[in-house]
């Protein structure tokens, strides 16, 4: 099975200041054939469902603002969100579909 | 546009077999380019994937938990269900159906609110 760690747990960040997520696979998540990376983020809010923000890494999904963006290759990715704001308080989750499935144990972020 | 319910029991016994269905509206299981699946969450906790069923009937599920879990499609109904056997308190959750288009993103982009389901005597 393919493992995702993400880094930090939680963060707390200043409204309007950047906050950088980390994921980090056990294997490569970069198919070749197409030179897509299998990976997504998820915003999720208490008692909401998650929500898809990017796909193939860095791709944002249709009505997602742009202060999110996805980056990173192969084994490390990161999801940044440029200027925080108060409705981003959520717990965000990496997720690879390259093999099956697996998400991250997901990073709390909260206002500093 | 798409939309997904879930539902079932809320409250299950230890060692009984849970089972839970999916009502998909405003668009088709049968789509050849979707698959289906099936995430749960413990309370305060993180994600799981419990397993995925695409149209043609195809199956794959968590290691973990392939030995006790079914997932099928009722196209007649259009919905996809999930069973789940040997009940324990760790099954207690939030049970969640999901949506993939392997056509576009290949990610979860459709979700259902999720149904809570406790285990318990």
């Amino acid at each position: 099975d393919i493992v995702m760690t993400q880094s930090p747990d939680s963060l707390a960040v200043s409204l309007g200041e950047r906050a950088t997520i980390n994921c980090k696979s056990s294997q490569s998540l970069l198919y070749d054939s197409n030179n897509k990376n299998y990976l997504a983020w998820y915003q999720q809010k208490p008692g909401q469902p998650p929500k898809l923000l990017i796909y193939w890494a860095s791709t944002r999904e249709s009505g997602v603002p742009d202060r999110f963006s996805g980056g990173g290759s192969a084994t490390d990715f990161t999801l940044t969100i440029s200027s925080l704001q108060a409705e981003d308080v959520a717990v965000y989750y990496c997720q690879q579909y390259y093999s099956s499935v697996t998400f991250g144990q997901g990073t709390t972020v909260e206002i500093k | 546009q798409v939309q997904l319910q879930e539902s079932g029991p809320g409250l299950v016994k230890p060692s009984q077999t849970l089972s839970l269905t999916c009502t998909v509206s405003g668009g088709s299981v049968s789509n050849g380019t979707y698959y289906w699946g099936w995430i749960r969450q413990p309370a305060g906790k993180g994600l799981e994937w419990i397993g995925r069923i695409y149209t043609s009937g195809i199956n794959n599920y968590n290691p973990s938990l392939k030995s006790r879990v079914t997932i099928s499609l009722d196209t007649s109904k259009n919905q996809l269900s999930l069973k789940m056997s040997s009940l324990t308190a760790a099954d207690t959750a939030v049970y969640y159906c999901a949506r993939v288009d392997y056509s576009d993103t290949n990610a979860f982009d459709i979700w259902g609110q999720g149904t809570m389901v406790t285990i318990s005597s």
